[in-house]
């Protein structure tokens, strides 16, 4: 099984729908992480987490919201979709001390029509 | 602010020729600087990183790629590419004194031809 796990993989859904995108981890680290990742832009930073406690905005949080249930589960959730929000997300965690190391689930694409 | 350029969002090389993949970064203090690769339909995998260790670092599958505090660089190099080696690479930045966020670059696409 997969360190880090993503679902659902795959997901169309129609403008001003309410969209969750869950992901869990096995591997026991703190620091979870939720990207966008848009052809020819590379990885952009949505929100993360350092603990169940904290949660942070990154470079595109508008639109996003995300909630960390347990040191395992970090949701982000797209309160009303829209065409724009098309795009393959990523969770990725880290361990606490690492040198940035990320570990990445396999990707959640999502289609707004 | 940090931040990560690659110079060309695709590069095609020969079967058997030397793949360099260009990265350069900036950064307002020490950076960690990172490779990472993706192959279609898979998340992203670490390749090599460079830590403040040495300047020349190896990665998996023969990768290696060199930091040049000079240029602000940390350009990925493989002597002999393989077909296997086809996949998006991305370079990547954080910041020694945090490790709150990773920037990615831009990415580059790699096309190996038999």
């Amino acid at each position: 099984d997969a360190d880090v796990t993503q679902t659902p993989r795959n997901r169309i859904t129609k403008t001003g729908k309410r969209i969750m995108l869950e992901c869990s981890q096995t591997k026991g680290h703190d620091r979870m992480y939720w990207y966008r990742q848009d052809p020819g832009l590379g990885l952009r930073l949505i929100y993360y987490s350092f603990d169940v406690k904290d949660i942070n905005k990154g470079e595109i949080s508008d639109g996003y919201s995300v909630s960390r249930q347990a040191q395992a589960k970090f949701s982000l959730s797209l309160e009303s979709a829209i065409p724009n929000q098309t795009a393959l997300y990523f969770c990725a965690t880290a361990g606490t001390g690492a040198t940035g190391e990320l570990f990445f689930g396999e990707g959640s694409r999502l289609t707004v029509l | 602010a940090q931040s990560v350029t690659q110079l060309g969002s695709h590069v095609s090389v020969s079967e058997g020729a030397l793949v360099l993949l260009r990265c350069n970064y900036s950064s307002s203090v020490p950076p960690y600087l990172f490779w990472y690769v993706q192959y279609p339909n898979q998340g992203l995998q670490l390749l090599l990183k460079y830590t403040s260790a040495a300047t020349l670092v190896k990665g998996i599958n023969g990768f290696e790629a060199e930091f040049k505090k000079s240029e602000t660089s940390f350009h990925l190099t493989k002597p002999s590419a393989h077909m296997s080696d086809a996949a998006e690479y991305f370079c990547a930045v954080s910041r020694k004194t945090s490790y709150d966020k990773v920037i990615f670059g831009p990415g580059t696409s790699l096309s190996v031809i038999p």
